[in-house]
């Protein structure tokens, strides 16, 4: 399994930005992903997940209605489309594999998100 | 404040047993749901250690253990190893969130 996320980068207060996770290893389009964020020297956030089929997505509240957790099966790729951002989104974001027991199995190495002017 | 709580920091010698709490409450661990463990070494990002309250994924050696009782879970950790510093989670799930939820981590020293 490797999962691979990319688009992180620094982006101004109000502003917008997508991320992407690769997926490869394993059968994508039957398991669930999550994305869980880790702001600078503190605790892991669960983001938001997404079922293997897309049909159902659930969100943390500190981003609901500002980000969007969306996937590609064809492509083996997971999305979060992040708007409206704040100073306190500024996080190292990962990607997941969700087990059949809501558990994280496997992880990306994570991609850099500093908002801020 | 985390959903689940843990504490802050603990410590060991080297060969020694230490042990990290993780206590919920009746919508998450005490609603039967499962907690999970992830060790992050500095740097890096977190791995799965234990899932479903006392499961070793392949790999993770007999070292590490897993208990749950009601709402509270531990992880234990025998014969300390300078390779075990880093800092670890506890996750599960609740239904009063409709989410997951993490502990807020445990740094690990060894002495």
């Amino acid at each position: 399994v490797q999962l691979a996320e990319s688009g992180g980068d620094l982006v101004q207060p109000g502003g917008s930005l997508r991320l992407s996770c690769a997926a490869s290893g394993f059968t994508f389009s039957i398991n669930a992903m999550t994305w869980v964020r880790q702001a600078p020297g503190r605790g892991l956030e669960w983001v938001s997940t997404i079922s293997g089929s897309g049909d159902s997505s659930y969100y943390a509240d500190s981003v609901k209605g500002r980000f969007t957790i969306s996937r590609d099966n064809s492509k083996n790729t997971l999305h979060l489309q992040m708007s409206s951002l704040r100073a306190e989104d500024t996080a190292v974001y990962y990607c997941a594999k969700v087990g059949g027991l809501k558990n994280f199995e496997y992880w990306g190495q994570g991609t850099l998100v500093t908002v801020s002017s | 404040q985390s959903v689940l709580t843990q504490p802050p920091s603990v410590s060991g010698a080297p060969g020694q047993r230490v042990t990290i709490s993780c206590t919920g409450s009746s919508s998450n661990n005490g609603a039967g749901y499962d907690v999970h463990w992830y060790q992050q070494l500095p740097g890096t990002a977190p791995k799965l250690l234990i899932y479903a309250n006392n499961n070793r994924p392949s790999g993770v050696p007999d070292r590490f253990s897993g208990s749950k009782s009601g709402t509270s879970a531990s992880l234990a950790i025998t014969g300390l190893q300078a390779e075990d510093e880093a800092d670890y989670y506890c996750q599960s799930y609740d239904s009063s969130l409709s989410g997951w939820v993490f502990g807020g981590g445990t740094k690990l020293t060894v002495l």
